[in-house]
């Protein structure tokens, strides 16, 4: 399958200070990504939605001026974690779409291995 | 919110197929039935995903039912490195649209 990659893989920062997460996917290009969070022993949650060369769509509940999302180019998304509290504390992981082949039926979505935050 | 029933926990002996089952009953005519699994503090794996013919590929065996109300996903011979979260999710399938997850079920393969 296709590959995503997210880095760092884990980071730990002050509280306060800003943390920058990228996600790449490295054999083709995906026009959308997502940025998803999950927390111990909980189920994958939607943050945002993330389209190259516009603005994040975000979910009902992240602030946009805290989780700062950049899609720049059709193989990179960045999240950016600005102003970090504990609570902000999560795994954090991105996915992409295999943009849709002609008659393709359904389209997969591959994941990054994601990225432990830990904020002190 | 997920529009799927998954139990919340299986076991499965080393070897042995392990069926996961997947009631979805809302699902609308042009939804698809994907199934990811999460290892221990990984990110998700893409396993299969189909629309309403039973699939197969080199991971897994996917069967639907006729009336596309819940599914099955096979693993023919579930090994250690099996143990997962495996999550049942329906979806348009399109490029935009983001993957919502349920609690999926923790299998646990056993020697």
């Amino acid at each position: 399958g296709a590959v995503v990659s997210q880095h760092p893989s884990r980071v730990i920062c002050k509280s306060g200070t800003s943390v920058k997460i990228e996600c790449r996917s490295l054999d083709f290009q995906a026009t959308t990504m997502f940025w998803y969070r999950q927390f111990p022993k909980q189920s994958l949650m939607l943050m945002a939605t993330s389209n190259e060369g516009s603005k994040a769509t975000y979910e009902q509940g992240v602030e946009k001026d805290k989780f700062l999302i950049n899609h720049a180019s059709l193989t990179l998304s960045t999240l950016t974690v600005t102003s970090a509290h504990p609570e902000d504390s999560s795994f954090y992981i991105c996915s992409a779409t295999l943009n849709p082949r002609t008659g393709y039926r359904g389209n997969e979505q591959y994941f990054g291995p994601g990225t432990r935050l830990t904020v002190t | 919110d997920a529009k799927t029933t998954q139990p919340p926990s299986m076991d499965c002996a080393e070897g042995r197929a392990a069926n996961l089952p997947c009631n979805h009953s809302t699902i609308s005519g042009n939804e698809y039935v994907y199934w990811y699994r999460q290892i221990h503090s990984q990110g998700p794996q893409y396993i299969i995903h189909g629309l309403k013919n039973n699939e197969t590929n080199e991971m897994a065996s996917l069967i639907i039912t006729e009336d596309r109300k819940s599914s099955t996903l096979i693993l023919p011979h579930a090994t250690l490195r099996d143990t997962a979260v495996y999550y049942c999710i329906v979806s348009l399938g399109s490029g935009n649209t983001p993957l919502v997850f349920g609690k999926g079920t923790r299998l646990s393969v056993i020697a």
